[in-house]
C-alpha cells in the first residue's frame, strides 16, 4: 500500500529559529509536494519537485526552502521560523500520471 | 482569488440522508479530484473525474463535471456518521501536475 510518512508529527519552534519537516515515500513516485493548511485557506502549495536534486517554487514558497536529495526524500526548510509560519503541514507524493496524491499524516508547526 | 473552490463553508446532515457539496473553478483543467479529509489526518482521494467525463461514481459518491460552468458537484447517498470530514475539490491547474485545492466544506453527519 501507498505510504508517505513524515517527522516530526507535531513540532514548537521558537520565532528565528530554524526548523527542518522531513517526508518519506515508499511508493516510488517520481513527484513529491509540500503543502501548508490553514483554517479557511484549504491546502496551498509551498515547492514540489518532480526528480531527485530538483525543486520547483510552488504558490507560497517565500520564507520556505525544499531539498530532495532521492526519490524517497523530500524536506521543507525554514531558515528563519516566523508567527506567521504556524500552521499545519503536509507532504504527499504522486506518480504524475493518474492524478492522484497520496498524502501523509501531516506536521503541527507552532512558532512562538 | 482562488482557482478552485467549494460553495458552501458548512453542511450538517442527519444520518441517512443525502447531501451535495459543489465545486467551482476558474481556469481549464485535465481533470478534477474530490478528496476527503478526516479530522487529525492527510486527505484522501475520493473520485477522479477527467474533463471528457460528465460523471463518475464510487460506490454511495457521484461526481459530476460541468466543463462548460467550469462547475463540480459530489453527491453522498445515505451518509453515515463515518462521513463527517471536510471535502475538497482540486484541479490540476492545466495539467502541469501543480494541483489547486479548494478551501474546504466541512461536513457534520448528526446521529
Amino acid at each position: 500500500e501507498a505510504a508517505v510518512t513524515q517527522s516530526p508529527r507535531s513540532k514548537v519552534a521558537v520565532t528565528g529559529g530554524k526548523v527542518t519537516l522531513s517526508c518519506h515515500q515508499t511508493n516510488n513516485h517520481d513527484y513529491m509536494y509540500w503543502y501548508r493548511q490553514d483554517t479557511g485557506h484549504g491546502l496551498r502549495l509551498i515547492h514540489y519537485s518532480y526528480v531527485a536534486d530538483s525543486t520547483e517554487k510552488g504558490d507560497i514558497p517565500d520564507g520556505y526552502k525544499a531539498s530532495r536529495p532521492s526519490q524517497e526524500n523530500f524536506s521543507l526548510i525554514l531558515e528563519l521560523a516566523s508567527l506567521s509560519q504556524t500552521a499545519v503541514y503536509f507532504c504527499a507524493s504522486s506518480d504524475g500520471t493518474i492524478y492522484e496524491q497520496y498524502f501523509g499524516p501531516g506536521t503541527r508547526l507552532t512558532v512562538l | 482569488s482562488q482557482l478552485a473552490e467549494e460553495n458552501s463553508w458548512a453542511l450538517s446532515v442527519h444520518e441517512g440522508e443525502s447531501v451535495t457539496v459543489n465545486c467551482s473553478y476558474k481556469t481549464s483543467i485535465t481533470a478534477l479530484q474530490w478528496y476527503r479529509q478526516k479530522s487529525g489526518k492527510g486527505p484522501a482521494q475520493l473520485i477522479l473525474i477527467r474533463s471528457n467525463e460528465r460523471e463518475k461514481r464510487n460506490g454511495r459518491l457521484r461526481a459530476t463535471l460541468d466543463t462548460s460552468s467550469q462547475s463540480s458537484s459530489l453527491s453522498i447517498t445515505a451518509t453515515r456518521c463515518e462521513d463527517t470530514a471536510v471535502y475538497f475539490c482540486a484541479t490540476d491547474a492545466g495539467g502541469n501536475y501543480k494541483y489547486v485545492f479548494g478551501a474546504g466544506t466541512r461536513l457534520k453527519v448528526i446521529a
